[in-house]
């Protein structure tokens, strides 16, 4: 099955310091990357997403990139603020295209950002 | 207002003592997934269901049962809890893609349900 691994664990930057998680990937036929934040006491919100159709997305202050010959994601988040203090989950995913199945979502580890006034 | 609603937030129980955690629903999603959650290890699958009286295994479903006899509702159940079992747990739910168009992926979690079991 699917395996991600997310680095780093922990995350420590400054206001207005970009951040940034990598993920990577075991499963070649994923095709679906999504971001989730997760603030204290929180169940997990999607802030992002990329198909393997493209290879970077961006909204505002988050962009995500993909590699797919290297298998691995990142998050990139630019001009932090301490309200992006969070832990972020990657995820990796088969979704069909074409039919009403849903693929099994497979989630790293998890980072812990704190953003430093 | 569109959610997940889990019950109870917190818990504590012990060895043994068969307990529910209730998972509803309001957004008419067929798809219904359990996920625990433990330092260091991220989210883990324990059952989903992709549609009424339909749920399969996830990664971790060692102790743990399921049963989807209505669309909005997903119990979590554990029959002999055990200390290994103390996790945060997240119930989500999403619609699958229709026939011909992508699905948006996105999952909606619960708060989330404290679980210790003594």
């Amino acid at each position: 099955g699917e395996n991600v691994e997310q680095h780093p664990s922990t995350l420590s930057v400054q206001e207005g310091d970009s951040a940034v998680i990598k993920c990577t990937y075991s499963d070649s036929a994923s095709n679906y990357f999504p971001w989730y934040k997760q603030e204290l006491g929180k169940g997990p919100q999607l802030i992002i997403d990329i198909r393997s159709n493209v290879g970077e997305k961006k909204d505002q202050r988050i962009a995500v990139t993909l590699n797919k010959t290297a298998k691995h994601f990142s998050l990139h988040i630019t001009e932090t603020q301490p309200e992006d203090s969070a832990v972020y989950f990657c995820a990796a995913s088969i979704v069909m295209i074409g039919g009403t199945s849903y693929g099994k979502l497979t989630f790293g580890q998890g980072t812990i950002l704190t953003v430093h006034p | 207002e569109a959610q997940v609603t889990q019950n109870p937030r917190y818990l504590i129980t012990v060895t043994g003592k068969k307990l529910t955690v209730t998972c509803s629903q309001n957004m008419n999603h067929e798809y219904m997934s359990w996920y625990r959650q433990d330092p260091g290890l991220g989210l883990r699958q324990i059952y989903y269901s992709m549609n009424v009286e339909v749920t399969d295994k996830g990664d971790v479903p060692e102790g743990y049962k399921v049963s989807r006899k209505e669309k909005r509702n997903f119990p979590l159940i554990l029959e002999s809890p055990s200390p290994n079992q103390t996790s945060l747990y997240f119930c989500a739910s999403t619609t699958p893609g229709l026939a011909g168009a992508p699905g948006t992926g996105e999952l909606f979690f619960g708060e989330g349900s404290r679980l210790t079991v003594l």
